[in-house]
């Protein structure tokens, strides 16, 4: 069965230091993996999509890495900021209109 | 940025009662979503809607669950009779163009439907 998995419920870093959140999946091929942030009491924002065939992603801050022998993407947040406190979303579907699927998430906390 | 809508943001039902969660998705996107959160769990998807039909459904999604389309902007969830374990947070999104799996969804801020 398909699974994903953010091993990390929660993680506190330094203001200024580099936040690194884990996503871990099984049976998902072709991979295509979404990061998504979440406030409290609030939807799911879109940050970044990596595809199967690509190795790395990068918004501003923020760079995604696929790795599809070890069956992981990291998500990479440089210079955090007590803004980006929030809980990151890992998403992954196959192809075509196969539903979206989420990990639980890695609720993330900066501190000044 | 044009965005999702949802209204209410709250919704408090007697159980047993039919309930209707509103979405008004954002104007030139085709394919529309219902997903929910119960408190602390993640985000579960329940049925995807295009070209006023479902295209899936998940097994959360049943005879008790309905889509609709009633017009060309509001995208509704009814919920026949509800049940205690109905209580989470309703989340509607939309994507614009083909189901291609690169197309990011946005989605609206929800409905807490609390359920007594």
């Amino acid at each position: 069965s398909q699974k994903i998995e953010q091993n990390s419920e929660a993680l506190n870093i330094q203001e200024g230091k580099t936040a690194t959140l884990t996503c871990n999946y099984t049976n998902y091929s072709p991979a295509y993996l979404q990061w998504y942030r979440q406030d409290p009491g609030r939807g799911p924002v879109f940050l970044l999509l990596i595809r199967e065939n690509e190795k790395e992603k990068r918004k501003e801050r923020l760079k995604v890495t696929f790795d599809t022998t070890l069956k992981q993407s990291l998500f990479h947040i440089t210079a955090s900021q007590p803004a980006d406190s929030a809980t990151y979303l890992c998403a992954l579907r196959n192809s075509g209109n196969t539903p979206l699927v989420f990990g639980k998430g890695t609720r993330l906390s900066v501190i000044a | 940025e044009p965005e999702v809508t949802q209204t209410p943001s709250h919704q408090v039902t007697q159980m047993g009662q039919e309930v209707i969660l509103r979405c008004v998705p954002i104007s030139n996107h085709l394919y529309f979503y219902w997903y929910r959160q119960i408190l602390g769990q993640k985000v579960e998807f329940l049925v995807s809607f295009y070209n006023n039909e479902i295209s899936e459904k998940s097994e959360i999604f049943d005879d008790q669950f309905s889509v609709e389309r009633p017009d060309g902007s509001n995208f509704t969830l009814k919920i026949r009779s509800t049940k205690l374990e109905d209580s989470a947070m309703y989340f509607c999104a939309s994507s614009v163009g083909q189901p291609a799996p690169n197309q990011p969804q946005h989605f609206g801020d929800g409905t807490r439907l609390s359920i007594l």
